[in-house]
């Protein structure tokens, strides 16, 4: 069965700062992996997702996440933070079959100090 | 970029009365709709897939009887809480796939249901 651990319940950095939100994974076969943010009172936005292409992906608001599989990691960073970017952010893991369940980790709330 | 919209935002109602939440894909035809819900500070728990114009699959643990789902037609699906108690309070929130759409949901803003 799939699913994903969101090492870190909080993160918070400083403005301007690296930002790095840990993910590992778990997977019978090669997974499709994606990273979601929520703001408050939004719905969850799709920053972006691995499909078994290039093990670094780009996304959007300047993240990035790469797929390690000799680690089965696939870490949100960002390379300065944004006042902007404190939200709750999710790792997810699409199911097996043809469902297209994702399966959520518990979350990453990061804040961002001026 | 896919729009999907919930109504209502939020919603307060009595216990032992029943809610709708609408789930509507505004510019693309959804063959999959997929209700989750949230509890404060917690993650997503997927409750059921629905596929247009058949039954939805609920994920154990999930009362079909309780939670009602209905997707008649591509770009709606309707989740009714039956006979809401308290602990039915929480945020529910919808996604939608299109139809050639193998990984990508497009998220709904959520509905805020409080049963007093």
């Amino acid at each position: 069965a799939q699913s994903v651990t969101q090492l870190d319940s909080h993160v918070s950095v400083s403005e301007g700062t690296p930002v790095l939100l840990r993910c590992n994974y778990s997977s019978s076969y090669s997974p499709s992996l994606f990273w979601y943010v929520q703001h408050p009172n939004k719905g969850l936005q799709l920053l972006l997702k691995y499909t078994s292409a290039a093990t670094l992906v780009k996304g959007i608001n300047g993240f990035e996440a790469e797929f390690k599989k000799s680690e089965t990691s696939f870490h949100l960073t960002k390379p300065s933070a944004h006042m902007s970017d404190a939200a709750e952010y999710f790792c997810v893991v699409r199911g097996g079959g043809n469902t297209g369940k994702l399966i959520f980790g518990q979350g990453t709330t990061l804040q961002v100090k001026p | 970029g896919a729009v999907v919209s919930q109504h209502p935002s939020w919603v307060i109602c009595k216990s032992g009365t029943s809610v709708k939440i609408e789930c509507r894909s505004l510019d693309f035809q959804a063959t999959t709709m997929f209700w989750y819900r949230q509890f404060p500070k917690q993650s997503l728990m997927l409750m059921a897939t629905s596929n247009e114009g058949s039954k939805a699959t609920y994920e154990q643990g999930v009362e079909k009887d309780k939670f009602l789902i209905n997707h008649a037609s591509l770009t709606l699906s309707t989740l009714t809480v039956t006979s809401a108690h308290p602990e039915d309070s929480s945020f529910y929130i919808c996604s939608a796939r299109a139809r050639d759409s193998k990984d990508t949901q497009y998220f709904g803003p959520g509905t805020r249901l409080t049963v007093l």
